[in-house]
Parts: structure tokens; C-alpha cells; sequence
């Protein structure tokens, strides 16, 4: 089983909401990731978290709040977004080694109005 | 930083024809991946190489690792219609658990 499995598919939020989008998998993979992906253009790196714990955050906005309660689970705080954070966002996890595979999920569309 | 030049950037192709495509840097990598992304949707994992030379297939698609480790090629043979949608490239250095990825090819077929 290779399923990484994210809530909601579609989101529409104002820009004073807070919501949260979350990400499981159940692959035993010990790191989990945050990308945004914008129309036409490759994934970008957020956070990256090994073994529940936050090992790459690559300078994101602090209205982008990650958490991983638990090494199966990964959520991503909004609050006080911006239109031009409207994107797919993505979750990906992998085992820790750094050869391991990444394996995403179908991802979240938010739309921020 | 590093790079990963993907080319073609676009395709559009017959039904039955073959497809190549390719990625270069001037760095060096240890794993190199394709990946499949239809619209609206997460990136599909195709193939994985871990190996200097290492040619992969799995079904219709053939993938290898370059020998100097900086590029790495896709083949489709007898492309299909479901087989539209964008490919990236990506690939891990030693000791990093970040993906660089490609721009994409996006690959379009006319019945």
C-alpha cells in the first residue's frame, strides 16, 4: 500500500479564516512533507518533518503553521492567508533514509479569496 | 543552487507513437525519479532509480540513470491516451532528503 491520504480536496477560505488541512499515511514512513504547487510548475518545498519532528522549514510565512501529532499524521495550520497562497498543497511521506522514495497524495486546492 | 534542466517542455504526439524525455544538471545525484501528475491531482510515482546505469521498465515505460549521475531519461513506447499529463523529473543528492524536481514535460496526444 502506497496511499497518502489528504483532507479536504477543495478548500475556500477567507483571508481573516483559520483552517486545517491534514495528511495520513499508514506506510510506516517516518517523514512527511509540505509542498505548495502552482498552476504549471513543479512542487515547492514547505516543511519536511523526521521522526515528528520539524527538520526543514524553507523560510515559509508564519501564517503556514505545520504539525505532526503522531508519526502517521500531518497537518498544516492556516490562518490569515493571502490570495496569492490559492495553489494545490500537497503531502508527501517517505522513510527517513535519503534515498527513500517520496510518495504523495492527491493534494488539497485551496482557494483564498 | 541545484538544477534539474527538463526537456522537452511540451509534447503533442499521435496515438501509438513513442515518447523520450530527459533531465541534465551539472550536480550530481543519487536517486532519480519520474513522477506523473494528472490535473488536480498529486504527483503519481512511475519509476525510481537508485543506481549509476541502472535501467529501469515498468510496462511501457523504461527509465534509466545516467553513468555520470547528472541526467537521467523517460521513454513511452505505443503512447495511449491516458498517458496525457504533465511528467517531472526529480532526484535526491547524498545525505538530502529534499526532492529537486524538473519544469515538466507536458505530454499531449492527438487521437
Amino acid at each position: 500500500d502506497t496511499e497518502v491520504t489528504q483532507t479536504p480536496k477543495h478548500l475556500v477560505m477567507g483571508m481573516t479564516n483559520k483552517k486545517s488541512l491534514k495528511c495520513e499515511q499508514h506506510m510506516g514512513h517516518r517523514a512527511m512533507y509540505w509542498y505548495k504547487q502552482k498552476a504549471k510548475k513543479p512542487p515547492e518545498l514547505m516543511f519536511v518533518y523526521s521522526y515528528e519532528k520539524l527538520s526543514i522549514n524553507e523560510s515559509v510565512p508564519s501564517r503556514f503553521s505545520p504539525e505532526c501529532p503522531n508519526s502517521s499524521l500531518l497537518n498544516l495550520h492556516l490562518h490569515a492567508l493571502q490570495p496569492e497562497d490559492s495553489a494545490l498543497y500537497l503531502c508527501a511521506s517517505s522513510q527517513v533514509r535519503a534515498r527513500d522514495t517520496q510518495y504523495f497524495g492527491p493534494g488539497t486546492r485551496l482557494t483564498v479569496l | 543552487g541545484q538544477q534539474l534542466n527538463q526537456s522537452p517542455q511540451s509534447m503533442f504526439i499521435q496515438e501509438g507513437e513513442d515518447v523520450s524525455m530527459n533531465c541534465t544538471s551539472s550536480s550530481i545525484f543519487n536517486t532519480w525519479l519520474w513522477y506523473k501528475q494528472d490535473p488536480g491531482e498529486g504527483p503519481v510515482l512511475l519509476i525510481a532509480l537508485y543506481k549509476a546505469g541502472e535501467l529501469t521498465s515498468n510496462g511501457r515505460l523504461t527509465a534509466q540513470f545516467g553513468t555520470t549521475r547528472k541526467d537521467s531519461f523517460l521513454n513511452i513506447s505505443a503512447s495511449i491516451p491516458s498517458d496525457v499529463g504533465i511528467y517531472f523529473c526529480a532526484a535526491t543528492q547524498q545525505g538530502a532528503q529534499k526532492l529537486v524536481f524538473g519544469q515538466g514535460t507536458r505530454l499531449t496526444i492527438n487521437p
